[in-house]
């Protein structure tokens, strides 16, 4: 069972450089989100989808872009890179929306450092 | 706005002692609650969760964990620490409404051979 899949597993970037984060989920989950993981601070909310064709801001959006045009994949696009965006990025996916109680299911992280 | 705090950033056991990770948050009304573990350089697993009925829920490799409504906590506990416990743990909480869930900042096992 593939799960919950990501691209690139490690990447370096330049500031200033633009990159995506693939993610891809085989389970036809509805809902997918991005969090970003740095030291301290836990998982924070970067961005969130309910469904194909609908996004939504979580709680550190700034700098980040989403696009789900399929069920299956929902990318995390990064415009400008900058060092404060150096970090542990996940993400995850619920076969429904959290007010439903469903379980969240995480890939395996993209670590990514900005120089 | 949900809060999950997580008393412990970094807490330590001896092998075969009992673990505490202890988990409190803020609703005011009963959310959904999740413990996940994540080993190092992997992505985060669910050991347990409670939506509804028995308030006392069993995970894997030996965990259980206890919602208790009166105290606003969900603290996960484990009889006999092992040292394939040593992880990072996060607490997680998500409402009947909305679309987020919520994470505290996680709390990093050790354990003492």
């Amino acid at each position: 069972n593939a799960g919950v899949t990501q691209t690139p597993k490690f990447q370096v970037l330049k500031t200033g450089q633009s990159m995506t984060l693939q993610c891809a989920q085989d389970m036809n989950h509805e809902y997918m989100s991005w969090y970003r993981q740095d030291p301290g601070m836990g998982l924070r909310l970067i961005h969130y989808s309910v469904g194909a064709g609908i996004t939504d801001q979580g709680e550190v959006p700034n700098g980040y872009n989403v696009s789900r045009s399929t069920t299956e994949d929902f990318p995390l696009r990064l415009l400008s890179a900058a060092p404060s965006q150096t970090s542990v990025y996940f993400c995850a996916s619920s076969w429904a929306r959290p007010s439903s109680g469903n379980t969240i299911y995480f890939g395996e992280g993209s670590w990514l450092t900005v120089v | 706005a949900q809060s999950v705090t997580q008393l412990g950033s970094h807490v330590s056991v001896s092998e075969g002692a009992l673990v505490l990770l202890r988990c409190n948050y803020s609703s005011s009304v009963p959310p959904y609650l999740f413990w996940y573990v994540q080993y190092p350089n992997q992505g985060l697993q669910l050991l347990l969760k409670y939506t509804t009925g028995a308030t006392l829920v069993k995970g894997i490799n030996g965990f259980e964990a206890e919602f208790k409504k009166s105290e606003t906590s969900f603290h996960l506990t484990k009889p006999s620490a092992h040292m394939s416990d040593a992880a990072e743990y996060f607490c997680a909480v998500s409402l009947n409404t909305g679309n987020q869930f919520y994470f505290g900042t996680g709390t990093s096992l050790t354990v003492i051979p």
